[in-house]
């Protein structure tokens, strides 16, 4: 069975930084893209990026509210996946979700997703 | 960047009713769209992919259909543990971007 499990998350001050974790068992982790998801609270779903594997040169695809703040990155060699958040503020208060992605019928899905980490921006 | 509008926002349903929930797409993506279910504080699942195939181990009750902008998915008899909400995706070209959601209550 395919597991997810964030990490990382905390509060931090308006222009701080945090780094969040994604640990994978069950699955050949090297083989996936993957994605980072957001949600703030009471609001619906907002994609935040992804990576894609080694065999794709391990590329990454930001959502422009993110963009340049925002690094996703991954050790194949531990099965985790991060996102360094730089620059925060107070609407990146969100969970953050970390998601597999399935390449089938010519796109990449996401599932499972992780059960999700809390990060609140706040002075 | 692809917009995706969901409608209605809103459901008020009881248990064995037919419901759809319908994505609209700002531009065409093909059949590049999923279809999530999410619990209060739970993770999404993923429903369907590929705007139509029904993802393992999900209930034959939920379908999905349509293609290029206007998509549905419907759930044939509701079930007291079908009340969620309910997100559309596309994964046709970056950004990805999610529906606003259908909130699916009693």
């Amino acid at each position: 069975e395919v597991q997810l499990v964030e990490s990382g998350g905390g509060s931090v001050q308006p222009g701080g930084s945090l780094r969040l974790s994604c640990a994978a068992s069950g699955v050949t982790f090297s083989d996936h893209y993957m994605d980072w998801v957001r949600q703030a609270p009471g609001k619906g779903l907002e994609w935040v990026g992804r990576i894609r594997n080694k065999a794709n040169s391990y590329t990454t695809e930001y959502a422009a509210s993110v963009k340049g703040r925002f690094t996703i990155s991954r050790d194949d060699s531990k099965n985790s996946l991060y996102l360094q958040m730089n620059s925060l503020k107070t609407e990146d208060t969100a969970v953050y979700y970390c998601a597999r992605g399935i390449a089938v019928a010519g796109t990449v899905w996401v599932d499972p997703w992780g059960q999700g980490t809390l990060v609140t921006v706040s002075s | 960047d692809i917009q995706l509008t969901q409608s209605p926002s809103f459901l008020s349903a009881s248990v064995g009713d037919r419901v759809t929930i319908t994505c609209r797409a700002s531009q065409g993506i093909s059949s590049y769209l999923a279809w999530f279910q999410q619990k209060p504080g739970k993770a999404p699942k993923l429903l369907i992919y590929a705007a139509s195939t029904l993802q393992s181990g999900v209930p034959s009750r939920f379908s999905g259909s349509g293609s290029g902008t206007e998509f549905t998915l419907t759930i044939s008899s509701l079930q007291p543990e079908d009340f969620a909400t309910y997100y559309c995706q596309h994964l046709n070209s970056y950004p990805l971007t999610f529906g606003g959601g259908t909130k699916v209550e009693i």
